[in-house]
């Protein structure tokens, strides 16, 4: 099983739709929880950490379930600027950072 | 600078031969990843630093690669005697702090041939 796992789409959505991803991870132990935009083969931008009570930014929620080891990420009224790879990273006690292969969005008109 | 800087943007080496790449991470961020990315988004993890010192090298195959960070320069990340299977974009990223929030360089793009 891999430590980071993500389905990797591609979600293709309306714009204006509501989306949600998950990601589960298989180490317990992990205490850091990330979500990174990836465009185009281009560098990834952190778009959110991660925090225990869930956090939001906008348009996007982030949660975490520790019990069943998994975050989400939620992203309401999608742009056309959505599309993009989300990548999800991990953290344990090592402080080796485990990406997820993404998740590729696609919001058409 | 406050963008990681990453150099050079393209690089084709033929198999054997020596890479090198470099990284300027932002100014006062301590630490320094370094991460290899294929085909398919996968990101390989190859080391960490922190400031001048290897915080964690558990992702590098030693045997052909080395990194350092040296004071006053860029960091580096030197492959010897390249193979196909290099080929790859190589990422670097800094962040003031262990592995939170990092900040990722453009990238550079290995080519073997």
């Amino acid at each position: 099983r891999k430590e980071v796992e993500q389905d990797p789409g591609p979600f293709n959505v309306p714009e204006g739709a509501t989306v949600a991803f998950n990601c589960t991870y298989s180490n317990s132990a992990s205490q850091s929880f990330f979500w990174y935009r990836q465009d185009c083969r281009k560098e990834p931008k952190l778009l959110m950490s991660v925090y225990s009570s869930g956090n939001e930014d906008g348009r996007f929620t982030a949660q975490l379930n520790r019990a069943s080891q998994y975050i989400s990420l939620l992203i309401r009224d999608s742009k056309l600027s959505d599309s993009a790879t989300y990548l999800c990273v991990v953290a344990g006690g090592s402080y080796i950072p485990t990406f997820g292969r993404g998740t590729s969005l696609i919001v058409h008109p | 600078g406050e963008e990681v800087a990453q150099t050079p943007k393209h690089l084709v080496r033929g198999e054997g031969q020596k890479a090198k790449l470099y990284c300027a991470p932002i100014k006062g961020h301590s630490y320094v990843f370094w991460y290899q990315q294929v085909l398919k988004n996968e990101f390989k993890f190859l080391i960490s630093f922190q400031n001048e010192n290897v915080f964690d090298e558990t992702g590098m195959p030693k045997e052909r690669f080395s990194a350092k960070c040296l004071p006053n320069s860029p960091c580096s990340l030197e492959i010897q005697a390249t193979k196909l299977e290099d080929s790859a974009v190589y990422f670097c990223a800094s962040s003031p702090r262990d592995v939170f929030e990092q900040y990722f360089g453009p990238g550079t793009r290995l080519t073997v041939t």
